[in-house]
């Protein structure tokens, strides 16, 4: 069964860092390019980053680049997300997500449960 | 960054009817790069279609997905009381964005 796990959320106060996992299970991790997408409370969704499969090619919305840095462990068969400088606007429901097909942007086949992190102090 | 606008923002429906729900974009979506999602409260997005017309592994024949270029429409020929929930459009023919989705609702 695919399944991804995300672990790593929180309270942090603003301009603090939190580090996101994500864990793969069911499929071979290095083959796909992952993603992550965040929707903040009562909002819609937001793709944050995404990752190619070898590591090799990152990519980040405009919203995060500079605070944010997404990076893959392939012996680990897990997903990160680094995120330094938080603000309040980051406050969201993080989920992790594989992409579908070999594309590096592509559509998000197997999604994980999430993870909640709140920025406040 | 290619902007998607879905229409309308709430669908009032009774189970059993038709569902009409649709995704223009600011710019052309190349290679009819156009998925949909499909939300629950409290759920993460469930993937429904790709390709703008292609369903994903397990999603009932009643949901169909069409278009071109700017303009992407997902069907839900007769509403199942499972089915009332938010819908995502989201394009990766480059930089992936969102819909701002629209909720379809019990009437």
């Amino acid at each position: 069964d695919v399944q991804l796990l995300e672990s790593g959320g929180g309270l942090v106060q603003p301009g603090g860092s939190l580090r996101l996992s994500c864990a793969a299970s069911g499929f071979t991790f290095s083959d796909y390019a992952m993603s992550w997408v965040r929707q903040a409370p009562g909002k819609g969704l937001e793709w944050v980053a995404a990752i190619s499969g070898s590591g090799g090619t990152t990519y980040y919305a405009d919203s995060v680049k500079g605070r944010f840095t997404i990076s893959r462990d392939s012996s680990k068969n897990t997903l990160y997300l680094q995120m330094n400088s938080l603000r309040a606007e980051d406050t969201a429901v993080y989920y992790c997500a594989k992409n579908g097909g070999l594309r590096f942007f592509g559509y998000m086949d197997v999604w994980g449960k999430g993870t909640t992190v709140t920025v406040s102090s | 960054e290619i902007v998607l606008t879905q229409s309308p923002g709430t669908l009032s429906l009774s189970p059993g009817e038709r569902a009409t729900l649709s995704c223009r974009a600011s710019q052309s979506v190349s290679s009819s790069s156009l998925a949909w999602y499909q939300q629950k409260p409290g759920q993460a997005p469930r993937l429904l279609i790709y390709g703008a017309s292609s369903r994903a592994t397990g999603i009932p024949d009643r949901f169909s997905g069409s278009g071109s270029g700017t303009d992407f429409t997902l069907t839900i020929s007769r509403l199942e009381p499972e089915d009332f929930a938010v819908y995502y459009c989201q394009q990766y023919g480059s930089s992936p964005t969102f819909g701002q989705g629209t909720k379809v609702e019990i009437k």
